[in-house]
């Protein structure tokens, strides 16, 4: 069964320490996958995608997030953390060539400490 | 940025009410989504609506719920008689083309039945 697993709920950090975010997917190829960020009565903002190529992907606001096919993992990371960044992040896969359809994982609440 | 409208930001329903979820996407987008969050559990898509007709729905998405885009600017989702289990979050997306792999959400519905 396709499926999205981010395994922390919930993660605390102080402002300035570097921070990882994980999430495993089970999909029957590889598929597009995406990391999204939900601010506060905001909606969903794209923060980077991977699609083929560098496994190393870049985003928006310093995060950048690695693919790796073994552990069918796309981890985000950050290496500061800014108090903005508190939020709710989640990862997702989506079939390949297509947007359509997303499966979500339940998301990490970050929490920054000053 | 362009941004994906969504009203109201909370609805609250008696339990067997009909009830309009609204949502403008971005003006020059051609694919639609809503997705829900009921709390605390993942994002879940529901349908996609392409060309005036739905291109995927998922097994959410039963014969109480329908969607439409009335006059080419609006885009909704009405359930028909609302269930307890029919609260949650629901996000509105949207999407330029085929092409294009970026999804706009907007910041969504609390919808409470009560």
């Amino acid at each position: 069964a396709q499926s999205v697993t981010q395994p922390d709920i919930h993660i605390t950090v102080s402002e300035g320490a570097s921070l990882e975010l994980r999430c495993n997917y089970s999909y029957g190829a590889t598929p597009y996958l995406f990391w999204y960020v939900q601010s506060p009565g905001q909606g969903l903002q794209l923060l980077l995608k991977y699609f083929s190529g560098d496994t190393l992907v870049q985003g928006i606001k310093g995060f950048e997030a690695e693919f790796k096919r073994s552990q069918s993992s796309f981890n985000l990371r950050k290496p500061s953390v800014h108090w903005s960044d508190a939020a709710e992040y989640f990862c997702a896969v989506g079939p390949p060539l297509s947007t359509d359809k997303l499966i979500f994982g339940t998301g990490t609440r970050l929490q920054v400490f000053p | 940025e362009p941004e994906v409208t969504q009203t109201p930001s909370h609805q609250v329903t008696q339990m067997g009410q009909e009830v309009i979820l609204r949502c403008v996407p971005i003006s020059n987008h051609l694919y639609f989504y809503w997705y829900r969050q009921i709390l605390g559990q993942k994002v879940e898509f529901l349908v996609s609506f392409y060309n005036n007709e739905i291109s995927e729905k998922s097994e959410i998405f039963d014969d109480q719920f329908s969607v439409e885009r009335p006059d080419g600017s609006n885009f909704t989702l009405k359930i028909r008689s609302t269930k307890l289990e029919d609260s949650a979050m629901y996000f509105c997306a949207s999407r330029a083309d085929r092409g294009e792999e970026k999804l706009f959400f907007g910041s969504g519905t609390q919808l409470s039945v009560l």
